[in-house]
């Protein structure tokens, strides 16, 4: 069964930083891209970064990049999230979430197959 | 970026009836399109990807179509833990993005 389990989010004051974690089970980790997703308190949902299976490659929303950064241990089947001059509008649930290991019929990766049950993160004073 | 917009924003609707969701790409993105249910504090679950295959589970009353900038998600025959939230994602471009969401409420 895949299983994936965020921890690390806590209440934290503007400016300041936190890392983090998403623990992995049931899959063979180092063969997927995953990402983090978030969703701001009676939101939507907002796509923040990827990374390839090997970290050959990270990507990040225009709106974290710069102050979050992706990374992941294939060896401790893990992902993180390292999150730096936190604002009052980062405040959300993060999850982890994979990307499936399939094309659809155009040749391209569809997102987010599995998903964490998310971390809550709150930036305030 | 992609905006992604769904309508309406809520659905009223009797269980056993069907449901016909509705999601607008800002220009065309093939059929590179995903959609997830959201349930009140879980997390997002993978229903459909491009544009109509169900992911692994997924029961056959869900079912998808469109392409280029319109598709739909429908619901034949709505049941009690089918009331939730729907999300449309394209993923034909980075940054893949969402709808705001269409919530599927009993009528």
């Amino acid at each position: 069964e895949v299983r994936l389990v965020e921890s690390g989010g806590g209440l934290v004051q503007p400016g300041g930083s936190l890392r983090l974690s998403c623990a992995a089970s049931g899959f063979r980790f180092s063969d997927y891209a995953m990402n983090w997703v978030r969703q701001a308190p009676g939101k939507g949902l907002e796509w923040i970064s990827y990374v390839s299976s090997s970290s050959s490659a990270t990507y990040y929303a225009d709106s974290v990049m710069g102050r979050f950064t992706i990374s992941r241990d294939n060896g401790e089947n893990s992902l993180y999230l390292q999150m730096n001059s936190l604002r009052d509008e980062d405040t959300a649930v993060y999850y982890c979430a994979r990307d499936p290991p399939y094309t659809d019929s155009s040749g391209y990766i569809p997102h987010f197959d599995y998903w964490g049950q998310g971390t809550l993160v709150t930036v305030s004073s | 970026e992609i905006v992604m917009t769904q309508s309406p924003a809520t659905l009223s609707v009797s269980p056993g009836e069907r449901a016909t969701l509705s999601c607008r790409a800002s220009q065309s993105i093939g059929i590179n399109l995903a959609w997830y249910q959201q349930k009140p504090g879980q997390a997002p679950r993978f229903l459909i990807y491009g544009a109509s295959t169900r992911a692994t589970g997924i029961p056959a009353r869900f079912s998808g179509s469109g392409s280029g900038t319109e598709f739909t998600l429908t619901i034949s025959s709505l049941q009690s833990e089918d009331f939730a939230v729907y999300y449309c994602e394209q993923y034909y471009e980075w940054p893949q993005t969402f709808g705001q969401g269409t919530k599927v409420e009993i009528k």
